[in-house]
């Protein structure tokens, strides 16, 4: 069974403060990833996970953000001085393991940089 | 590097009519899979279909199928008998690699298809 929650669902911050995003798998996946999706826009890859391994970041991902998996189980993300391009939708996905191995997201976390 | 298009916007089509949304891709693997995704205003992401690059025929999933033209790089969305409910941004989406090997997936600019009753 596939299921993801995230948390929280909806952020507004200050320019310049710190934030931290948390996804939970409901079951076991081993590869777990990170997405970021602006208005009328495609999601855009950020990073991912292999159990706790990160294995992946894309250059999006400045020095103001990081990424944990500590158990290889539930994954946050933390952005540093955030600004308002940081003002997005933050989606974490997990592959399925099925027939097409596809990715299943989760609901997405919100955040309004202000 | 690799690269997906979607160069319809914006599309409008009748209740219970067929309608294709365009996908090209770019990609230098040959092993290679292709997805589309829905999006309604909820936000959700949800899987609809999926194509390997080494699949000799066409995916289809209910009234979803895909025309898939390798020499082409296109990779097509078929929707039959529309309806109100598929009204949302549509997605296409490329992994490079295997089944086996996972990895990330690059995404178009998406489709935002309306269904007209």
């Amino acid at each position: 069974d596939t299921g993801v929650s995230q948390d929280p669902r909806h952020k507004i911050t200050k320019r310049g403060q710190n934030v931290t995003f948390r996804c939970d798998p409901i079951s076991e996946h081993n590869r777990l990833y990170w997405y970021r999706q602006t208005l009328g826009q495609g999601p855009e890859f950020l990073t991912y996970f292999q159990n706790e391994a990160q294995l992946e970041k894309s250059r999006l991902l400045s020095d103001r953000f990081s990424a944990e998996r500590p158990k290889g189980s539930f994954s946050t993300l933390e952005i540093q001085r955030t600004e308002q391009g940081d003002s997005a939708m933050y989606l974490c996905a997990l592959e399925t393991g099925g027939a097409y191995n596809e990715q299943f997201f989760g609901p997405g976390t919100r955040l309004t940089v202000l | 590097a690799q690269k997906i298009t979607q160069t319809q916007p914006g599309m409008f089509v009748q209740e219970k009519e067929a309608v294709t949304l365009d996908c090209t891709y770019d990609t230098s693997d040959p092993s290679y899979g292709l997805f589309w995704y829905k999006q309604p205003s909820s936000g959700e992401m949800i899987f609809l279909i999926y194509q390997g690059s080494y699949d000799q025929q066409n995916a289809t999933e209910g009234r979803y199928s895909l025309n898939f033209q390798k020499a082409r790089k296109s990779a097509n969305l078929v929707i039959s008998a529309s309806q109100l409910g598929d009204s949302a941004m549509y997605f296409c989406a490329m992994r490079e690699g295997g089944y086996n090997q996972g990895g990330k997936l690059i995404f178009g600019q998406g489709t935002e298809l309306s269904v007209k009753p």
